[in-house]
């Protein structure tokens, strides 16, 4: 079965202070993997996209990193801002199967203070 | 970037009555949408598949009667709850892919968001 977990559940930071958020992956074949920032009561925003041949990825302050051996993922948020404050979810997809099938992780709330 | 866009934002509205929400690609064309809803804290699930020109593809567990899909062109697709219940209460997201040229090489562009109250 498909699976992805992503761990911590929460987080809460200072603002300026960096953090890590992980995601393991059981899903196979895999085809990639994406991130997404969802602020409350909006839809997702893409943060990075990520296929088998990549490793890192960049989007401003958010470094994505994938390892498809061990199947995990990490997001990477630099010099945090208030406005990180989010939902951000890991979401992983398998080759030949209908995109929106794609299987998502339960997020990780993180929550800036000043 | 693409941009998908909902209508409404939200809407409240009464026991038995239904309602439609849009969802509109617009700048690229969808062949294919999906229809999500999201509880409280909980992570977005796929209700249907919406195919342009043809029948959606509901999740198990979703009734076809209850939720109309309908992907009329390839910028819009519309879902309409029927006769809401208070437990049809949520959050709808709908997303489209746009396709990059490779079946590994697309983005999927998610929609704001309908929050839905049935009193």
């Amino acid at each position: 079965k498909n699976q992805v977990e992503q761990s911590p559940q929460s987080l809460i930071i200072l603002e300026g202070k960096n953090c890590t958020l992980q995601c393991n992956y059981t899903v196979s074949p895999f085809s990639n993997l994406r991130w997404y920032k969802q602020d409350t009561g909006r839809g997702p925003v893409s943060l990075t996209i990520m296929t088998f041949s990549e490793n890192t990825k960049s989007n401003g302050r958010y470094t994505a990193t994938l390892d498809a051996d061990t199947k995990q993922s990490s997001l990477h948020i630099t010099a945090s801002q208030l406005s990180d404050s989010a939902s951000y979810i890991c979401v992983v997809s398998a080759m030949n199967t209908n995109a929106g099938k794609s299987t998502f992780g339960d997020g990780t709330t993180l929550t800036v203070k000043p | 970037g693409a941009v998908v866009s909902q209508h409404p934002s939200w809407v409240i509205c009464k026991s038995g009555t239904s309602v439609k929400i849009e969802c509109r690609s617009l700048d690229f064309q969808a062949t294919t949408m999906f229809w999500y809803r999201q509880f409280p804290k909980q992570s977005l699930m796929l209700m249907a598949t919406s195919n342009e020109g043809s029948k959606a593809t509901y999740e198990q567990g979703v009734e076809k009667d209850k939720f109309l899909i309908n992907h009329a062109s390839l910028t819009l697709s519309t879902l309409t709850v029927t006769s809401a219940h208070p437990e049809d209460s949520s959050f709808y997201i709908c997303s489209a892919r746009d396709f990059m040229g490779h079946e590994s090489s697309y983005e999927q562009y998610f929609g704001p968001g309908t929050r839905l109250t049935v009193t």
